[in-house]
């Protein structure tokens, strides 16, 4: 599996935009990005996934470059409840060992 | 539907003993998985199973047994607990990338564990 590098923390101010950067240069063309938030303790919870095009749902959207080797998650309008560490994944589906790799994350506060 | 549950949530272990983690998801998922998390860490895959009566090894499996006789339950067993052991398991599941698109995996809130 590819590997996916972030910066280990960010701030950003409720009610702004939370646009949050993911490297993944030596993603292949049959690899899909994923990402996943773990708030507090709790389990990781999905958010959002795409291979080449962007894609956008009710929690955020997904923006992933041209050549694939970076993509930006972006919470529009991010609020306190958003404060979490966010996971970017890369994985191949198919023949059936669906294995997500973590790597340590980042750690996104959302500031009143 | 309850998603994926497991129990207990917490648990204190003394080296030498032996537990069974359970998890149940009722989405009739094909795809289960445990995962360890460690103080300030990502999620390590311990162990995977694609359907019932099939399992595989993960990341960092040792230590470490499952079985997988329903489509419904993937227990998680620790034969002999080690104070390394401690940690936060989280299971998870999904439908299979085969033919099933390519859906996401549901975590449950896990299991606290400690080994003293």
């Amino acid at each position: 599996d590819a590997k996916t590098t972030q910066p280990p923390s960010m701030d950003c101010a409720e009610g702004r935009a939370a646009n949050l950067p993911c490297n993944h240069s030596t993603i292949s063309g049959n690899e899909y990005v994923y990402w996943y938030r773990q708030i507090h303790s709790q389990g990781p919870q999905y958010i959002i996934h795409g291979l080449k095009n962007n894609e956008t749902n009710e929690m955020a959207s997904l923006i992933i470059t041209e050549d694939r080797k970076s993509s930006t998650l972006i919470l529009p309008h991010a609020t306190l409840r958003d404060t979490a560490v966010y996971y970017c994944i890369v994985i191949v589906w198919g023949g059936g060992s669906e294995k997500l790799v973590f790597g340590k994350g980042m750690k996104l506060t959302v500031n009143p | 539907n309850a998603g994926v549950t497991q129990t207990p949530k917490f648990q204190v272990l003394k080296t030498g003993q032996s537990m069974t983690l359970q998890c149940a998801q009722d989405m009739n998922h094909e795809y289960m998985s445990w995962y360890r998390q460690d103080p300030g860490m990502g999620l390590r895959l311990i162990h995977y199973s694609v359907g019932a009566g099939i399992t595989d090894q993960g990341e960092v499996p040792n230590g470490y047994n499952v079985s997988r006789s329903t489509t419904e339950d993937f227990p998680l067993r620790l034969l002999s607990a080690a104070p390394s052991q401690t940690s936060v398991y989280f299971c998870a599941s999904s439908y299979s990338g085969q033919g099933g698109g390519r859906q996401p995996q549901h975590f449950g809130d896990g299991t606290r564990l400690s080994i003293l």
